[in-house]
This record gives structure tokens, C-alpha cells and sequence, in this order.
């Protein structure tokens, strides 16, 4: 059981705007920045927004991230097909003293 | 910057999976960085085993600590871990990654990560 919640699955229609929630509590979300991951199928997991809220460099604008208090989101807007794939949100845990990352959510594009 | 992981493939139970992360493109010595290893059970979420700085200084998942052991080899660029006692349960992919750890501002996140390596535990 993960320490950061997300939603197992998601779903939006080319073009629509789908949000990805993940929760989490005062020790890890509450008390540092959260990153966010995107997989696809057989490959590696590729950071996709890094300190709530920072493109890495090449990741497009339509996604986006915000958190408030314990829990925090990640927005893609004029969703694309390629975009269907599983992402994971991340953040160091205070009482842990490590990294924690959510279930994973498989977003699907209909 | 390039990172590569390598290791057995397939291991028996109860035994210790060695695995090596070949970092090319930038210095394993590069101070702002720390090196981490992730693993992903088939079918299954994200899990942090465990980081390193080329001083040696590691952090651990507590829930693997006390069968985890990762170091670093300033000398070839790489970083390696040891998983003891392993069962099927640790079959998984595993991949290595830089590690950027921001404590001024409470941040970290891995980029880039290795393509990643599986290994199965036989029983």
C-alpha cells in the first residue's frame, strides 16, 4: 500500500482537459515538493514535472502540476493519444527519510 | 548523461542479486548530485530502494534496509547495489538514476533514469 494515493485509473477524449489527484500527508506532501513520472508500456519512467510545478526541459506545456496542503495534481489539458500512459507522483517523506511514490494512475485515452 | 544498469538476469532464492549502474556522459563525482536505485515488480507501482553520494553517504528505504547495501566506485563511474536474501517477491525491473536532492528548498526528483534491468528470482 502506497503512502501517496492516487487514483488507479483515469480517462478523458482527445482534446479534453483530465486531472490526476494524489494525496498524501503532512510529513511528505504537506513538507516538500512533489515530481511527477509518466511510463509508457516496456520503458523506463521520464520525470514530467519536478517542484509541484517545473517542466524539465522538452516536456510540453500542456502538463501541468499544483499542489495545496497534503495533496497535489497533475493537469494535462488537449489531451493527446500519446499520452496514454501510467503516471506516478513522488515526494521525499520526512518520517520515512526517503522517497515515496504513489500506486500509479494508468491514464487512458478514449 | 547516460546511466545503464547490469546484473544477473536470474537469481535463486535466498541468495544476494549484485547489480551494477554504469553512469557515461558526467562525473559520478559531479557534487550535486546523489545516485539512486528504483525498482517496479511486474505489473506493479514505483518503490525507492535507496541513494548514494560519490562520498559514500546513503540513504535507505526503511523497509529494505536491512537488506540493501549500495556503493559507489568513483574509480569506474558506477554505482552498484546488493540485495540479500531475495525472494519472488523481489522480482522486479530495476533501474538506476541520478538522484538531484534539494534540501534548501525540500525538493528531489531522479532524472534521468536507466532503461532498467529485470530480475526474476527462482525458488
Amino acid at each position: 500500500q502506497s503512502v501517496l494515493t492516487q487514483p488507479p485509473s483515469a480517462s478523458g477524449t482527445p482534446g479534453q482537459r483530465v486531472t490526476i489527484s494524489c494525496s498524501g500527508s503532512s510529513s511528505n506532501i504537506g513538507s516538500n515538493t512533489v515530481n511527477w513520472y509518466q511510463q509508457f508500456p516496456g520503458t523506463a519512467p521520464k520525470l514530467l514535472i519536478y517542484s509541484n510545478n517545473q517542466w524539465p526541459s522538452g516536456v510540453p506545456d500542456r502538463f501541468s502540476g499544483s499542489k495545496s496542503g497534503t495533496s497535489a495534481s497533475l493537469a494535462i489539458s488537449g489531451l493527446q493519444s500519446e499520452d496514454e500512459a501510467d503516471y506516478y507522483c513522488a515526494a521525499w517523506d520526512d518520517s520515512l527519510n526517503g522517497v515515496i511514490f504513489g500506486g500509479g494512475t494508468k491514464l487512458t485515452v478514449l | 548523461l547516460q546511466l545503464q544498469e547490469s546484473g544477473p538476469g536470474l537469481e535463486k532464492a535466498s541468495e544476494t542479486v549484485s547489480l551494477t549502474c554504469t553512469v557515461s556522459g558526467g562525473s559520478i563525482s559531479d557534487k550535486n548530485y546523489h545516485w539512486g536505485w528504483i525498482r517496479q515488480p511486474p505489473g506493479k507501482g514505483l518503490e525507492w530502494i535507496g541513494s548514494i553520494y560519490y562520498s559514500g553517504s546513503t540513504y535507505y528505504n526503511p523497509s529494505l534496509k536491512s537488506r540493501a547495501a549500495i556503493s559507489v566506485d568513483t574509480s569506474k563511474n558506477q554505482f552498484s547495489l546488493k540485495l540479500s536474501s531475495v525472494t519472488a517477491a523481489d522480482t522486479a525491473v530495476f533501474y538506476c538514476a541520478r538522484h538531484i536532492l534539494r534540501p534548501a528548498t525540500k525538493s528531489n526528483w531522479f532524472d534521468p533514469w536507466g532503461q532498467g534491468t529485470l530480475v526474476s528470482v527462482s525458488s
